[in-house]
């Protein structure tokens, strides 16, 4: 069964940084985009950006373009999102979700987010 | 960044209604929209993908349709299991949005 695996819950002090990793299965890692999406407490859900492993492709939010970086660890298998300068408002559970895609003449088109890992919970506070 | 706005944001159903909630993107997004349904302390699992598409393992008393920017998620017989929260979302262009959500409740 496929599975996305998400480190667990953090606390932060506003102004610092936090890192969430996502482990996937070996045979998916490189053929799939690996979303972050959010989800501050009572509300919606909120794309934050998104890394295609095989190709180093990240894009972001213009929300979160300042201070979030998105990586990929093709070797072990793991995303990785780091959101800096933390406020209370970041408080939230964060997902990654994957999603296929086609690539054909420079062009990508993608498939709906098919699995989610369990969710992070980042709580910010003094 | 496209704006997705859902309706209604609560929606009263009783087991065994027909419930249709509505997605309006503010431009064009073809047919690449996904539906997803939450619930209460656990991750989105979606339901249906390039607007129609039914992902596997979802009962077929869900069903999409919609192009352009208008959608629609039909629940064809509403059944316990299904009171949820449903979000609609475009992946037509980034940053990827979501629609604020809507709530089916127990009537």
């Amino acid at each position: 069964q496929v599975q996305l695996v998400q480190s667990g819950a953090e606390v932060k002090k506003p102004g610092s940084a936090v890192k969430v990793s996502c482990k996937a299965s070996a045979n998916t890692f490189s053929i799939y985009v690996f979303n972050w999406v959010r989800q501050a407490p009572g509300q919606g859900l909120q794309w934050m950006g998104g890394i295609i492993p095989i190709f180093d492709k990240k894009n972001y939010a213009p929300k979160f373009q300042d201070r979030v970086t998105i990586t990929a660890d093709t070797s072990t298998y793991t995303a990785s999102m780091e959101l800096r300068s933390l406020t209370s408002e970041d408080t939230a559970v964060y997902f990654c979700a994957r999603a296929g895609f086609d690539y054909d003449s420079g062009a990508f088109s993608y498939y709906g987010m098919d699995v989610w890992g369990q969710g992070t919970t980042v709580t910010v506070s003094s | 960044d496209i704006q997705m706005t859902q309706s209604p944001s609560t929606l009263s159903a009783s087991v065994g209604d027909r419930v249709t909630i509505t997605c309006r993107a503010s431009q064009t997004i073809s047919s690449w929209l996904a539906w997803f349904q939450q619930k209460p302390g656990k991750a989105p699992n979606l339901l249906i993908y390039k607007a129609s598409s039914l992902e596997s393992g979802v009962p077929s008393r869900f069903s999409g349709s919609g192009s352009g920017t208008e959608f629609a998620l039909t629940i064809s017989s509403l059944q316990p299991d299904d009171f949820a929260t449903y979000y609609c979302q475009q992946y037509n262009t980034y940053p990827w949005t979501f629609g604020q959500g809507t709530k089916v409740e127990i009537k």
